[in-house]
């Protein structure tokens, strides 16, 4: 059974492209989780889905920043006209309801 | 002051050592995570617990409800235990209840 799986691991971007972050989660799971680490600082809640479902994106900044969990298809995280201050690395995790989180192994940002 | 505060930040031992890793938190929750970031930075899910103790190989890790308090032991430590730890909670309630709030982690070096 495969784990979360995410790609790209390393994306590099200019300042004011478009980046898209794309997470497949564990067979069988509906719940997908996106979480930000930027340098030197934990880990931060951005936005909870299910399926064709956002169900809490109360950590998702206001502008810029979007999600979705197609019925067919991996979630994608996108974020339009980065800017240096999007540098991070975004994990995602998935879950059964109510239980442990699996997380994939992340995609490292760079803003260049 | 964060809702979930570990200690110590940094924490250095020689192998074979027993450690203890803590962390306190000051909102209600329904499950408790323990986390290993490796250095490479990927995420692994060591326990979620709700009450009590769970072990698993050297791992120990307990929650006190009461006191809103858990540890992460390491007994024998090796090496190879190097990574940075996490603590996350897990609120309660419908929309918000699988997301995760994490501590800013603990960088744990064990040499040889």
């Amino acid at each position: 059974n495969a784990g979360v799986m995410q790609n790209p691991r390393h994306l590099v971007r200019r300042r004011g492209q478009e980046a898209r972050l794309r997470c497949s989660p564990m067979k069988g799971h509906s719940h997908v989780y996106w979480y930000r680490q930027l340098p030197e600082e934990g880990l931060k809640f951005m936005v909870y889905l299910q399926k064709e479902n956002i169900i809490d994106e109360s950590g998702m900044p206001k502008e810029r920043f979007s999600a979705e969990f197609p019925k067919e298809g991996p979630s994608i995280l996108r974020i339009q006209q980065v800017v240096r201050g999007d540098s991070a690395a975004y994990f995602c995790a998935s879950s059964l309801v109510g239980v442990e989180q699996y997380f994939g192994p992340g995609t490292r940002l760079t803003v260049t | 002051k964060n809702e979930v505060e570990q200690s110590p930040q940094n924490l250095t031992a020689q192998e074979g050592e027993f450690i203890t890793i803590n962390c306190s938190y000051s909102v209600g929750i329904s499950a408790l995570h323990w986390l290993q970031q490796h250095p490479g930075g990927g995420i692994v899910s060591l326990f979620m617990l709700s009450s009590g103790k769970k072990k698993h190989g050297r791992l120990i890790a307990t929650i006190n409800i009461q006191e809103k308090h858990s540890s992460l032991h390491i007994t024998a430590s090796h090496p190879r235990d190097s990574a940075v730890y996490i603590c996350a909670v897990r609120s309660p309630g419908e929309t918000s209840g699988s997301r995760l709030t994490f501590g800013e982690g603990t960088q744990l070096t064990v040499n040889p």
